[in-house]
């Protein structure tokens, strides 16, 4: 079955550091992967997205994650941190299919920012 | 703001009474999901809908748990006689798939926060 495994539960950066936050996924097929942010309050925001295109994905506000096979390894990376960056992150798989399956999420790792 | 809406924001509830909550989707978008958020926990999938049909609900959903999309546009799921396990976040979410659209990111609503005293 796709899964996918968020390898921390918590990361813990200064301000300016770089931000690894790691996923793993399990998949019988090239997958779509996603990492979403939760801010305290809001709602679900969409950072990146991986659909079998460039194996280096750009997101927003600085963040980009590199989809590794060999590795089934979706990782999440910043080469520096801002405050603004303290969240909740997700890890996601799409299940289904290239036209769109069920969304599954990871555990979540929660980023805290110290200045 | 035409993104996903979700109404209500926030519903206290008895134990034993019955809920219904509403998402109103991106107006396009054919697709729609439930979700259930507990703290500290990932979104776990409840159901999802293509226009009008149901193609999937999770196992999470018992009886008391029923979704419908009757015009395959805004969604309500019902839960009947509430439990206080039932407290939570419920999250709806909406996507564009279909033939030349590959991979359309889902986008979310605000959520339910659910309460059951």
């Amino acid at each position: 079955a796709q899964s996918v495994t968020q390898l921390d539960s918590h990361v813990s950066v200064s301000e300016g550091t770089p931000v690894l936050l790691r996923c793993n996924y399990s998949s019988s097929y090239s997958p779509s992967l996603f990492w979403y942010v939760q801010h305290p309050n809001k709602g679900l925001q969409l950072l990146l997205k991986y659909t079998s295109a460039a194996t280096l994905v750009k997101g927003i506000n600085g963040f980009e994650a590199e989809f590794k096979k060999s590795e089934t390894s979706f990782h999440l990376t910043k080469p520096s941190a801002h405050m603004s960056d303290a969240a909740e992150y997700f890890c996601v798989v799409s299940v289904g299919g290239n036209q769109g399956g069920k969304l599954i999420f990871g555990q979540g790792t929660e980023l805290s920012v110290k200045p | 703001d035409t993104g996903v809406s979700q109404d209500p924001r926030h519903k206290i509830t008895k134990r034993g009474q019955n809920v219904t909550f509403r998402c109103d989707p991106i107006s396009e978008h054919n697709r729609l999901y439930w979700y259930r958020q507990t703290l500290g926990q990932g979104p776990e999938f409840l159901t999802y809908f293509q226009n009008e049909a149901q193609l999937e609900k999770s196992r999470l959903l018992s009886d008391r748990f029923s979704a419908e999309r009757p015009k395959g546009s805004f969604s309500t799921l019902e839960i009947q006689r509430t439990e206080q396990g039932d407290s939570a976040m419920y999250l709806c979410a909406s996507s564009l798939v279909g033939s030349g659209v590959l991979n359309t990111e889902a986008f979310f609503g605000q959520g339910t926060r659910l309460t059951v005293v």
